[in-house]
């Protein structure tokens, strides 16, 4: 079965400071990886994609995925409490358009 | 552009009733998924449909969930009966030329007396 983890948090970090997600996942042949941010009693929303090795900026966000360790990361830059929310890692299969979701990380930004 | 529309938004019902929710993906989109979302559990995909066509059902939990999508612009999630552990948030979202890039409704929050 596939499995995507995440650390559940909370994580708390103080305003301007660096907040670093962390995501492993256990299918070897997953091809996509997304972050999406979830505000309490929200939707999810993407925020970054990433589908090769390396490192991929946006703005104040990156996206790092590392296939050989099976690990993607968001870090966020200077963090503002806006960014207080709960993300989620989602990772697509080998061959297979379906999106399984981590649980989350719950990011709290203290002003 | 309108986003994906699900409705109701929130439905109360008592043990045993059916219960159907409703979803309007975006036009042009032709991957509609259904989510759910608990606590427990997070988001599980119950079915996803590709140009109005099951592909994958895996996810639905037992008999008693149904999903059907008439047409592009439509899709439904029926339970019957409804049972407490069915209380959650659902989610309707829809991609084009699928890379997982989902883009969510605002979800129907159910709660099963």
């Amino acid at each position: 079965q596939k499995e995507v983890e995440q650390n559940s948090g909370p994580l708390s970090v103080p305003e301007g400071a660096i907040a670093s997600l962390n995501c492993t996942y256990s299918d070897r042949g997953s091809q996509s990886f997304f972050w999406y941010r979830q505000y309490s009693g929200k939707s999810p929303e993407l925020i970054m994609s990433i589908y090769s090795n390396g490192d991929k900026e946006d703005g104040r966000f990156t996206a790092q995925l590392n296939k050989a360790s099976q690990y993607v990361s968001l870090l966020i830059r200077d963090s503002q409490p806006s960014d207080s929310a709960t993300y989620l890692c989602a990772v697509t299969g080998a061959g297979s358009y379906q999106l399984t979701f981590g649980k989350g990380t719950k990011l709290s930004v203290i002003p | 552009d309108a986003g994906v529309i699900q409705s109701p938004r929130h439905e109360v019902t008592e043990m045993g009733q059916e219960v159907t929710l409703r979803c309007k993906p975006i036009s042009g989109h032709d991957y509609l998924f259904w989510y759910r979302q608990t606590m427990m559990r997070g988001l599980e995909l119950l079915i996803y449909f590709n140009n109005n066509v099951p592909i994958d059902d895996s996810g639905m939990p037992e008999d008693r969930f149904s999903a059907k999508m008439p047409n592009a612009s439509f899709s439904t999630l029926k339970i019957q009966p409804s049972e407490p552990r069915d209380s959650a948030v659902y989610f309707c979202a829809s991609s084009f030329a699928v890379r997982g890039e989902l883009f969510f409704g605002e979800g129907s929050r159910l709660t099963v007396l």
